[in-house]
């Protein structure tokens, strides 16, 4: 079946500019992440939605980060006004529910590299 | 807090060498997950193992191996005769109960495998 995709996999983008990247999850995924690669870092978490649960927004690095998701579905991560330290690849994972008492795995897509200009 | 540390940032070796990635963990979490996942230069994330906290068993999969010990937090990683394909980026990661929401990453290590 078809595994998680994200659009644009490139875009580059001027300061001050807003983004608006895309993620496509598994079909039937309840649980929906975004996550930032760096240059040099490691995958930094951002954000976790779950149904229709509140997300949970504790890795957003400031108010310019938001994101939604739509229907339970299809997620959407906005950055306004870009600065060229959000430069990096951010990357979307979707698994099955998630718990405290157990582990579905998450699958990941294969990213949208961003650049500041 | 959860953290995750990889202290190798880069690692060269020829091929057929042995390599040992190493990964250290915290957590106060008594049950929690281990990950390892491989980035090739194409960028996708792929899952190689995931380890519970109340399983030490070392694990063995091919040319690959996990030394999993909880008295001194560590999962490591050894590629037994590596070879050119292994050249990537790999990554430990960690979930705990109280964070079931998210992987916290290591920040990698990238391993260059030379003929």
């Amino acid at each position: 079946g078809a595994g998680v995709s994200q659009s644009p996999s490139n875009k580059v983008t001027e300061k001050g500019k807003d983004v608006e990247l895309r993620c496509d999850p598994i079909s039937g995924h309840t649980a929906l992440y975004w996550y930032r690669q760096s240059l040099g870092q490691g995958l930094e978490f951002l954000i976790y939605f779950q149904g229709n649960s509140a997300p949970d927004k504790s890795g957003l690095p400031s108010d310019r980060f938001s994101a939604e998701r739509t229907g339970g579905s299809v997620s959407t991560l906005t950055i306004q006004r870009t600065q060229q330290e959000d430069s990096a690849v951010y990357l979307c994972a979707s698994s099955l529910v998630a718990s405290a008492s157990s582990y579905n795995e998450q699958f990941f897509g294969p990213g949208t590299r961003l650049t500041v200009l | 807090a959860q953290k995750v540390t990889q202290a190798q940032t880069e690692i060269s070796v020829v091929e057929k060498e042995d390599v040992t990635l190493d990964c250290v963990y915290e957590t106060r979490d008594t049950t929690y997950y281990l990950f390892w996942y491989k980035q090739p230069p194409s960028g996708e994330l792929v899952f190689l193992i995931r380890r519970n906290s109340f399983d030490e068993q070392n694990e063995i999969s091919g040319r690959y191996s996990w030394n999993f010990q909880k008295s001194t937090s560590s999962f490591n990683f050894t590629i037994t005769a590596s070879q050119v394909v292994d050249s990537a980026v790999y990554f430990c990661a960690l979930r705990t109960n109280t964070g079931f929401q998210k992987l916290v990453f290591g920040t990698g290590t990238r391993l260059l495998v030379s003929p």
